[in-house]
């Protein structure tokens, strides 16, 4: 069973595009995250989320915005892409209680052309 | 701003041969995670390190944390093939005034072993 799940695996879409990627977790976490992996393999917080706050890494545009319908799910929509924003994109969530080991999705890929 | 370097970034290493990754972080934290990556793989939790003096070893790894130099260390002895991979550490700043989970990683080693 897929512990932290990502839809699609593969996202090809042009500038300027709106497009969304979605993030499921089956393993009763609190808390969610997306991250990005640039082209360098650099990884960098975008966003963390519970039922209690949204912290949000300050050099993210405001044109992702997580959103979450549910304690399972955190979805990462993106408004007017730019080429810069290719990437793979990484959701993963943990626990509240104790040290917050976090488990990866699988990721997506994003290619802006 | 909490930096995290690692050391060295690109590894090239034979088979059976020991070597250790460097984690340098500037702020205090008894928090820090190593991750691994395989190429076009997600990171899959190697070892996570709790506190000053913290010690874990998983087969031929062995993962270390000096808090007070702030410091970590990820040893490899007699690498294998299988050892190839990017290695990730990260740290966790709420201890700095940050987010408690919002890890701030490295920019990972790429370790190859051949044989």
């Amino acid at each position: 069973d897929t512990a932290v799940s990502q839809t699609p695996k593969y996202l090809v879409t042009q500038m300027g595009n709106d497009k969304s990627i979605k993030c499921e977790q089956n393993l009763g976490h609190d808390t969610m995250y997306w991250y990005k992996q640039d082209s360098k393999k650099f990884l960098k917080i975008m966003f963390s989320y519970n039922n209690k706050e949204l912290i949000i890494n300050e050099t993210v545009p405001n044109r992702f915005s997580p959103k979450s319908p549910d304690k399972a799910h955190l979805n990462l929509h993106i408004n007017s892409l730019e080429l810069g924003d290719s990437a793979v994109y990484f959701c993963a969530s943990s626990q509240d209680t104790g040290p917050p080991e976090q488990y990866f999705g699988p990721g997506t890929r994003l290619t802006v052309t | 701003e909490l930096k995290v370097e690692q050391n060295p970034l690109f590894l090239s290493m034979q088979e059976g041969k020991n070597y250790t990754i460097y984690c340098d972080y500037s702020t205090t934290s008894d928090r820090l995670y190593w991750y691994r990556q395989d190429p076009g793989k997600s990171l899959e939790s190697l070892f996570v390190l709790l506190s000053n003096g913290a010690v874990k070893q998983e087969g031929r790894l062995m993962a270390s944390l000096d808090t007070k130099a702030r410091l970590s260390t990820l040893h490899i002895t007699a690498a294998v093939h299988d050892l190839s991979a990017t290695y990730f550490c990260a740290v966790d700043p709420s201890n700095y005034g940050g987010s408690q989970g919002n890890l701030i990683f490295g920019k990972g080693t790429k370790l190859s072993v051949k044989p």
